[in-house]
């Protein structure tokens, strides 16, 4: 496809079950970025990737939040037992470069129930 | 701490007239600034991106400057339609590495027909 593509669109999750997301960035882009949106609020800075490196991970808000790229391509975002307090959209955006226009999926909205 | 402060109310103007948004930010020295714009249950859509050394930018009827000084950008729409009526999300590149972007929570414009 053209554009930066997530699936799934929504998640309902019990609480303490594990999911994972699934974002298919625009074919050639080396920077992938995972953003978390809390409702009203701007995007929150999850991890950046540069192909298949993991180079920032600084905003992974606990050690239940996981984020691969394992060929440079397709990444997943997994959150292991999950919590209310994980509900909320996440985006992934990819671009050519670091420095470049990023372009984003329309996200997955988490609900944790 | 670093902060980015959009106006948290919303906006309300007249078909035709001139919309402005603010972002100011402290505790940050950016490369570069971007604009957004975001519709309800979508991504943020990329609109234009000002670096340091740049005082203004200009793309149709967009405007947007950038006063390092006051550590402020502007963001015009002039002519503005209905069809302008989004969330609009100011965002700064951090240093060094530029890896991490980071959002406001936006400003909500709506243009009235």
């Amino acid at each position: 496809g053209a554009g930066v593509s997530q699936s799934p669109r929504y998640k309902v999750a019990k609480r303490g079950q594990d999911v994972a997301l699934r974002c298919d960035p625009i074919s050639g882009h080396v920077s992938l970025f995972w953003y978390q949106q809390a409702l009203g609020q701007g995007p929150e800075f999850l991890t950046y990737f540069q192909n298949e490196a993991q180079l920032d991970k600084s905003g992974l808000p606990s050690d239940r939040f996981f984020a691969e790229r394992p060929e440079g391509s397709v990444s997943t975002l997994k959150i292991q037992r999950t919590q209310q307090e994980d509900s909320a959209v996440y985006l992934c955006a990819s671009s050519l470069d670091t420095n470049t226009e990023a372009f984003f999926g329309q996200g997955t909205r988490l609900t944790v129930v | 701490s670093q902060k980015i402060e959009q106006n948290s109310e919303a906006l309300n103007i007249q078909e035709g007239k001139t919309a402005t948004l603010t972002c100011n930010y402290t505790n940050y020295s950016p490369a570069y600034l971007q604009w957004y714009r975001q519709d309800p249950g979508r991504g943020p859509v990329f609109l234009l991106l000002i670096r340091e050394n740049e005082k203004e930018k200009r793309k149709e009827r967009l405007k947007v400057t950038f006063d390092t000084t006051l550590k402020q950008s502007l963001f015009h729409i002039t002519a503005s339609q209905p069809a302008d009526s989004a969330t609009y999300l100011c965002a700064l590149d951090t240093r060094p590495g530029g890896f991490k972007t980071i959002f406001g929570a936006g400003t909500r414009l709506f243009v009235k027909a």
